[in-house]
């Protein structure tokens, strides 16, 4: 049972426009988001987290939007550059707990 | 401090043989992790230490994998008997458990890539 969801395998944007990531998850439980972008061949890096008590956080050109009764959140990156091209992950964990739980990534892709 | 160090970045080894990888985390971080992942898929955990001690094994890590983390500070993980199956990118993570029960700076090291012909 895929605790946490990304249902879109990829999504391309062009270039100075916004990119919207998208996941849900399933735990109630769950009350500490992550955001984290992988390239090829390198581990992944952390982007931006939310915790449940907010229902946004901003940083620079991304934003996290918490939905904590549609158990959804969303990543905003505005506007999108092409060095923002590669695969977005969202994890979430539970106070205390020892592991993130991933979703299966959304690749972006940022045309020209 | 330069994060989350593995080594090596990539292994091809022969089915049967023995593999060792390394992770040096960051330095005032007490959690090391172990995480797997496969080709379209996110990283997948293995296992994890409070400083030296090994607290949780996912089911994930059959009797062929071991991990160590000696005097809390560099881990390693053992695949015996390498399988094909065992191909993947193997990950280490550390993080900051504080008082309030997050954990902070969860930062990943560069992985290793693991191929079993």
């Amino acid at each position: 049972d895929q605790q946490v969801k990304q249902n879109s395998p990829s999504l391309s944007v062009q270039e100075g426009r916004i990119s919207i990531l998208n996941c849900d998850y399933t735990n109630s439980m769950f009350d500490y988001f992550l955001w984290y972008k992988k390239y090829p061949a390198e581990g992944p890096t952390f982007l931006i987290s939310i915790s449940s008590i907010k229902d946004k956080n901003e940083d620079g050109r991304f934003t996290v939007f918490l939905n904590k009764s549609a158990k959804h959140l969303s990543l905003h990156i505005v506007p999108s550059q092409p060095g923002d091209s590669a695969v977005y992950f969202c994890a979430a964990s539970a106070r205390g707990n020892y592991q993130l739980i991933w979703g299966a990534g959304t690749k972006l892709i940022i045309k020209p | 401090d330069t994060g989350v160090s593995q080594n090596p970045r990539h292994k091809i080894t022969k089915r049967g043989q023995n593999v060792t990888f390394r992770c040096d985390p960051i330095s005032e971080h007490n959690r090391l992790y172990w995480y797997r992942q496969t080709l379209g898929q996110g990283p997948e955990f293995l296992t994890y230490f409070q400083n030296e001690a090994q607290l949780e094994k996912s089911r994930l890590l059959s009797d062929r994998f071991s991990a160590e983390r000696p005097k809390g500070s560099f881990s390693t993980l053992e695949i015996q008997r390498t399988e094909q199956g065992d191909s993947a990118m193997y990950l280490c993570a550390s993080s900051f458990l504080a008082g309030t029960g997050f954990y902070y700076g969860y930062t990943f090291g560069s992985g290793t890539r693991l191929t079993v012909v």
